[in-house]
């Protein structure tokens, strides 16, 4: 069962360059979500989505951008990225949706990005 | 809005020795709270909740968390630590008053089991 699956793993970029990190779920879960983990902070959410057709801003959405393309896949977009987006994206998804669900959060392994 | 603490950082241990991960949070209404283990170069992985019912929640790998609401607090527990426990370990909540189904992260505890 593959889950959550995120690409690239990998990353570098140099600022003010452009890219998109792809995630998709094979659980049929309504709602999924864009993390960010930095050392001695946690998980930061950037933006999330409840069900297809919306999306929301979390913690930390500033220069990032989201499209929550079909129900399996949700993308996180840096349009100029900055070294201090430097980080570990992680994307999640949970089931079914409703609000005030007591469903866990399944996550992907994550994208690591440097961005020189 | 909803926060997690997690007041150590590192927590070490001998193998074979009890394990407590200590976790406190804040909510306006209910909380919904969940643990979760990161091993490296890995997404978390969800190991227990507590929603409602019994105080004491029993997980994946042998762990258990006890909710207290007077103490606001939902440690995590094992009996007996193994290596294989060594990971980063997160505490979570989400507020039932809010509207929405997002999640207050702490900041985690690297676990170090001593062999």
């Amino acid at each position: 069962n593959a889950g959550v699956t995120q690409t690239p793993k990998f990353q570098v970029l140099k600022t003010g360059q452009s890219m998109t990190l792809q995630c998709a779920q094979d659980m049929n879960h309504n709602s999924m979500y864009w993390y960010r983990q930095d050392p001695g902070m946690g998980l930061r959410l950037i933006y999330y989505s409840a069900s297809e057709g919306t999306t929301d801003k979390g913690e930390v959405p500033n220069g990032y951008n989201v499209s929550r393309l079909n129900k399996r896949e949700f993308s996180l977009r840096l349009e100029s990225a900055a070294p201090s987006q430097t980080s570990v994206y992680f994307c999640a998804s949970s089931s079914p949706g409703q609000l005030n669900s007591n469903q866990p959060q399944h996550f992907g392994d994550g994208t690591r990005l440097s961005i020189l | 809005a909803q926060s997690v603490a997690q007041p150590e950082d590192q927590v070490n241990v001998a193998e074979g020795n009890p394990l407590t991960v200590k976790c406190t949070y804040s909510v306006s209404g209910n909380p919904y709270l969940f643990w979760y283990v990161q091993y490296p170069n890995r997404g978390l992985q969800f190991l227990l909740k507590y929603i409602t019912g019994d105080n004491l929640v029993k997980g994946s790998y042998g762990f258990e968390a006890e909710f207290n609401k007077s103490q606001t607090s939902f440690h995590l527990k094992k009996p007996s630590a193994l290596v294989s426990d060594s990971a980063l370990y997160f505490c979570a909540v989400r507020d039932i008053m809010n509207g929405n189904n997002r999640l207050a992260f702490g900041k985690g505890n690297q676990v170090v089991v001593i062999p």
